[in-house]
């Protein structure tokens, strides 16, 4: 079955460090890509997407992605975090299923960043 | 972006009642709807897809019977949770999308927590 793999559940960060959340997928065939953000209180967002071309993708607030075809991996960086950050991140497949597509979810990451 | 609103945001029922949460697409018209359960500390299960006039198509291991959606219009989209237990109590999460292809983005409600007594 497919599946999204976030390796980290909690990371903690002071502010100023940089960041990089992992993120594994099991699926053979062609895939979009996809991080959300999950602010406290707030509903999911999108942070940025691969579908095609570039594998290195840049989303809003500085956020980027790298698609690893090999590793199966779309690994979230931002070179320098802020406190408002502090979210939880979902890593997510795009996957074409019974004539529709579908999103799976990795278990998602919560970032705390401290000032 | 495009907004998608949940009703309720909290509902607390007795066991045997039966729930109903509306999801709606504010500011465009939703092709697909999609509904997914959350439970603590883990990730977003997807319980089934619903195009607008047709029957939802559920994820394996979701009862149909259970968790009735209808798809009446571009823009609503409901969940009813029959005979509820408290097992079903959970965080439920609808999106919208503006059409079938990948392309289209899924945009999130804030999600509605049911919990059962």
């Amino acid at each position: 079955a497919q599946s999204v793999s976030q390796h980290n559940h909690h990371v903690i960060l002071s502010e100023a460090a940089s960041l990089e959340l992992g993120c594994n997928y099991s699926y053979g065939g062609t895939v979009n890509l996809f991080w959300y953000v999950q602010y406290p209180g707030q509903h999911l967002q999108l942070l940025l997407k691969y579908f095609s071309g570039d594998p290195l993708v840049k989303g809003i607030k500085g956020f980027e992605a790298e698609f690893i075809k090999s590793k199966f991996s779309f690994n979230l960086r931002k070179p320098s975090v802020q406190w408002s950050d502090t979210a939880e991140y979902f890593c997510a497949v795009s996957l074409v299923s019974g004539g529709y597509n579908k999103l799976i979810f990795g278990a998602g990451t919560r970032l705390a960043v401290h000032p | 972006g495009a907004v998608v609103s949940q009703h309720p945001s909290r509902v607390i029922c007795k066991s045997g009642t039966s729930v109903k949460i509306e999801c709606r697409s504010l500011d465009f018209q939703a092709t697909t709807m999609f509904w997914y359960r959350q439970f603590p500390k883990k990730s977003l299960m997807l319980m089934a897809t619903s195009n607008e006039g047709s029957k939802a198509t559920y994820e394996q291991g979701v009862e149909k019977d259970k968790f009735l959606i209808n798809h009446a219009s571009l823009t609503l989209s409901t969940l009813t949770v029959t005979s509820a237990h408290p097992e079903d109590s959970s965080f439920y999460i609808c999106s919208a999308k503006g059409g079938l292809a990948a392309t289209y983005e899924q945009y999130f409600g804030p999600g509605t927590r049911l919990t059962v007594t």
